[in-house]
């Protein structure tokens, strides 16, 4: 399993752009990169996941370099309700490597 | 709606008495995972189930037992709970054409206590 390392904290304001990068250098051929959201007392939600080049849903972009070995976490104009931690995991699922969560990144959104 | 639910959502037990967890699904996915999550830490794999089939991470203490009697139920037996296993206890499912993607569903979780 690729281990990911990213940011353990990071403080935002209500209206901006949060950015979370993700550093994966280990990235196998057949990994995804899966992003995931877990408020307070919650189990996580999965956010928005992709393989390369960049990805965006209603809830975050997904944007990933060519060399797939980090990948960035984008979400537009936070709200108070963003706070949360945000998980980065990187493997191939399907190959029998199991979902192995790296630290998070706790995201505070202050008014 | 489709969803994973677990119960109780809070459980306090004694030190040494068994407890049981309960995860359901209504997605009709064929894994189902467990997972223990202590404070301010990630969620870590305990084991899951693929169908039938029983997978155990080799770090799970033998204290934890699991049963998946159908394609939408799945127990988590804590045999002899210690002051140690206080945690969040999380359920999730995953279906087989998400599996290469990470895309797992989890429920709400069961915080357990131990007295």
């Amino acid at each position: 399993l690729a281990k990911t390392t990213q940011p353990i904290s990071m403080d935002s304001y209500e209206g901006q752009e949060v950015n979370i990068t993700c550093s994966h250098n280990n990235i196998a051929t057949n990994d995804y990169i899966t992003w995931y959201q877990q408020f307070p007392s919650q189990g996580p939600r999965f956010i928005i996941q992709g393989y390369k080049t960049k990805v965006t849903n209603e809830v975050a972009s997904l944007f990933i370099p060519a060399d797939r070995k980090s990948s960035t976490l984008s979400l537009p104009r936070v709200s108070l309700s963003d706070t949360a931690v945000y998980y980065c995991l990187v493997g191939d699922g399907a190959a029998g490597n199991k979902l192995t969560f790296g630290g998070g990144t706790r995201v505070l959104v202050k008014p | 709606d489709a969803m994973v639910i677990q119960n109780p959502r809070y459980q306090v037990t004694q030190f040494g008495k068994p407890v049981t967890l309960s995860c359901s699904q209504t997605l009709n996915h064929n894994v189902m995972y467990w997972y223990q999550q202590k404070s301010s830490q990630a969620p870590k794999l305990l084991f899951h189930y693929y169908d039938k089939d029983f997978n155990n991470e080799a770090d799970t203490p033998d204290n934890f037992q699991s049963r998946r009697p159908n394609t939408s139920f799945c127990f988590l037996d804590i045999r002899s709970p210690g002051l140690g296993d206080a945690a969040m206890y999380l359920c999730a499912t995953s279906k087989v054409a998400e599996l290469a993607k990470n895309i797992q569903y989890f429920g709400a979780g069961t915080r357990l206590s131990v007295l």
